[in-house]
């Protein structure tokens, strides 16, 4: 099985300023890494994914997440946040022979302060 | 294309009763796979169906269960409805056979009084 552990329940930033939220995965199999974004009422939406190849995965919204397999973590980055930003945040693991079954954290929620 | 679309998005339930929800994947997805979200658990996965077929199942116990029917659309139904079932009930679908990406719905709130 797997497991996703984000250390940071809420992170208050001010707009402009980057921000990092962080990410830790347990898993005994290769896996699929994704994040996704919440807006309050809504559904999750997928903000981008690491399959394989390039470490480095991007969205089109300037976020970006960079795997790292020795410390089994996929750390969410944005350089410049912006008010429209404020969500919760899941990082989320699969295994890959594990079909459509994914582990999520328990979610990081981003203030944005004008 | 039109998202997944789950219905209804809100229910009011008494204890003991059962309630039945439904999502229909985006066309073309033939994997469909429930969630619940609650403030103290998270997100937790119910199930997940392809082509019909039951493929993994979460840690729920026998009143939670679901189905998929030949066009891809999924119910799921929970019976003798507990205070503490009341949720978020995320539908999600996938267009591949593995799971490189999943599409989620609005979710439909369960509140049970």
């Amino acid at each position: 099985a797997q497991s996703v552990t984000q250390l940071d329940s809420q992170v208050p930033v001010f707009e402009e300023a980057p921000v990092e939220l962080r990410c830790n995965y347990s898993s005994s199999v290769s896996v699929y890494l994704f994040w996704y974004v919440q807006y309050p009422n809504q559904g999750l939406q997928l903000l981008l994914k690491y399959l394989s190849g390039s470490t480095l995965v991007e969205s089109i919204n300037g976020f970006e997440a960079e795997f790292n397999k020795s410390q089994t973590s996929f750390h969410l980055r944005k350089p410049s946040v912006h008010i429209s930003d404020t969500a919760e945040y899941f990082c989320a693991v699969s295994g890959r022979n594990n079909f459509n079954k994914f582990y999520f954290g328990s979610g990081t929620k981003l203030n944005v302060k004008p | 294309k039109a998202g997944v679309t789950q219905t209804p998005r809100y229910l009011i339930k008494t204890r003991g009763q059962q309630v039945t929800l439904s999502c229909s994947p985006i066309s073309g997805h033939r994997s469909v796979s429930w969630y619940q979200q609650t403030p103290g658990q998270g997100l937790q996965f119910l199930f997940e169906y392809f082509s019909e077929t039951q493929r993994n199942k979460g840690n729920f116990p026998g009143r939670f269960s679901g189905r998929q029917f030949s066009n891809s659309r999924s119910e799921m139904n929970v019976s003798t409805l507990e205070l503490g079932d009341s949720a978020l009930y995320l539908c999600a679908s996938s267009p591949v056979y593995q799971n490189t990406e999943a599409f989620f719905g609005q979710g439909t709130r369960l509140t049970v009084v």
